[in-house]
C-alpha cells in the first residue's frame, strides 16, 4: 500500500488569511481526491484531479496535482468560519480503492 | 435519495465481547468500502466489495475481524472478541462501481469504544 504524506496536521487561522494544505508520496496514483469531513459526520468528496499539472478551482479553493502524480496541494484564499473542518486528501489505487492522508485541521477564527 | 446509512451510530462493548456493525449502501451501488478512522487520523481501509464478492480484504488488521454482503446490498462488519485498540470510527462508503473515478459516498460512521 502507498502512503500519504498530509501536512500541515493542525491549522489554525484568522478570518481573511490564506492557507495551504500539501499532500505528498513517493509513488504515483491514478487520481487524487480532496474530502472534507465534519464532526460527527463522513468525509465528503470536493475534487478529483486527474491528470498531471491539473489545477481545479471551487470557488475560493484551488486544487492542484503535481506533474508526477505523486504530489497535491489545496491552497484555500480568504478563509472563512465556514471552512473549518478536517481536510484529507486520499489517493486512488486499483479498483477503486483509496489510500488516505492522516488529514488537516482546520479551524478559521472569526 | 437517501444517502449512506449505518448503524449502531454509538456502541460501548466489553472487551472480549462480539459487535456486528451496519451498513446500508446507496441504492444501485454495487462496490462498497470499510474503513477505519482512529482518533486524529486519517482514514484505513479495511475491505471493499464488489457486489457480495470482496476481492481485496488486505486492510482487515487481524482474523478477528470479517465481513460479509448479501444481496448486493447490506453489509456486515463484524469484530470478534474485541480488544481497547479496535476502538474507532468505522466508516462505509459506496459508490457506483469499483471502477477510477467514481465518487465514494461515505456514511456517517459508527462509534465504538471497548472499554
Amino acid at each position: 500500500t502507498q502512503l500519504l504524506e498530509q501536512s500541515p496536521q493542525f491549522l489554525s487561522i484568522q478570518e481573511g488569511e490564506n492557507l495551504t494544505v500539501y499532500c505528498n508520496s513517493s509513488s504515483v496514483f491514478s487520481s487524487l481526491q480532496w474530502y472534507r469531513q465534519e464532526p460527527g459526520e463522513g468525509p465528503v468528496l470536493l475534487v478529483t484531479v486527474v491528470t498531471g499539472g491539473e489545477v481545479k478551482k471551487l470557488k475560493r479553493l484551488t486544487f492542484q496535482f503535481g506533474d508526477a502524480r505523486k504530489d497535491s496541494s489545496l491552497h484555500i484564499t480568504a478563509a472563512q468560519p465556514g471552512d473549518t473542518g478536517l481536510y484529507l486528501c486520499a489517493g486512488e489505487e486499483y479498483g477503486n480503492k483509496l489510500v488516505f492522508g492522516a488529514g488537516t485541521i482546520l479551524r478559521v477564527k472569526s | 435519495g437517501a444517502g449512506v446509512s449505518q448503524s449502531p451510530s454509538n456502541k460501548v462493548t466489553e472487551k472480549g465481547k462480539d459487535v456486528e456493525l451496519r451498513c446500508d449502501p446507496i441504492s444501485g451501488h454495487t462496490a462498497l468500502y470499510w474503513y477505519r478512522q482512529s482518533l486524529g487520523q486519517g482514514l484505513e481501509f479495511l475491505i471493499y466489495f464488489q457486489g457480495n464478492s470482496a476481492p481485496d480484504k488486505s486492510g482487515l488488521p487481524s482474523d478477528r475481524f470479517s465481513a460479509e454482503r448479501t444481496g448486493g446490498s447490506v453489509s456486515t462488519l463484524t469484530i470478534q472478541r474485541t480488544q481497547q485498540e479496535d476502538s474507532a470510527v468505522y466508516l462505509c462508503a459506496s459508490s457506483l462501481d469499483r471502477f477510477s473515478y467514481n465518487e465514494q459516498f461515505f456514511g456517517p460512521g459508527t462509534r465504538l469504544t471497548v472499554l
